[in-house]
């Protein structure tokens, strides 16, 4: 079963703008995740928040995390077209990785 | 380091065929996961080892996917018979295995159903 919906669920931006990914859930959680995916090749681990953060930075990412509100969101700044890619939340409750169904951000030039 | 490797990348069989996948993990990573992820949705975990017990296998269809993870290390994911339905990509991931942190993924095995 799906534990994490991202909301949109595509997105196309200009070069140089900002994106802004959102991820509800419905249990509780221990940590959550995001990862990257570009067409046709694996995922890959961007970055962790844990259930008492509520904000992470890592280059031009920034991750939120709202457990009141069960929601994250990602946002990624000054995109470039080499940031084209699916974007997943996955959540950590039971000590196993749920997966959202995912953006698909297109960047372009 | 080298990564989680998998093979095949590409396998296309008629239904009712059988077809195996195999991986092996990043070396030391007690963890190994077996995800499908269907086009255009998120990756399903089908079975979570923790070294070479099963942790999680609540989502593997038993009538016809099995899997091992002989001696801890690598892993061999089998379909028989396979169905259309099971057309996916399958994607080998492991971990250190210290609480749920990063995963480490393959490049996945695409299966084609006929």
């Amino acid at each position: 079963s799906q534990q994490g919906e991202e909301d949109p669920q595509a997105l196309s931006i200009q070069e140089g703008e900002n994106a802004t990914m959102n991820c509800s859930y419905k249990t509780s959680i221990n940590n959550l995740q995001w990862y990257r995916q570009n067409s046709g090749r694996g995922l890959v681990h961007l970055i962790l928040i844990r259930s008492n953060e509520r904000e992470k930075h890592s280059g031009r990412l920034r991750v939120t995390l709202d457990t009141s509100k069960k929601s994250s969101s990602l946002l990624i700044t000054a995109s470039r077209a080499a940031d084209t890619a699916s974007y997943f939340c996955a959540t950590d409750a039971i000590g196993k990785l749920i997966f959202g169904q995912g953006t698909e951000l297109s960047v372009k030039p | 380091e080298a990564g989680v490797a998998q093979s095949p990348r590409y396998k296309i069989i008629e239904k009712r065929q059988s077809v195996a996948f195999w991986c092996n993990p990043i070396s030391g990573h007690a963890t190994l996961y077996w995800y499908q992820q269907i086009l255009g949705q998120g990756p399903k975990l089908l079975i979570q080892f923790q070294n070479n017990g099963v942790v999680d296998d609540s989502q593997l269809p038993k009538d016809r996917f099995s899997a091992e993870r002989l001696k801890g290390v690598d892993s061999t994911l089998k379909i028989q018979p396979a169905k259309l339905e099971d057309s996916a990509v399958y994607l080998c991931a492991s971990s250190s295995g210290r609480s749920t942190g990063e995963l480490f993924f393959g490049e996945g095995s695409r299966l084609t159903v006929l």
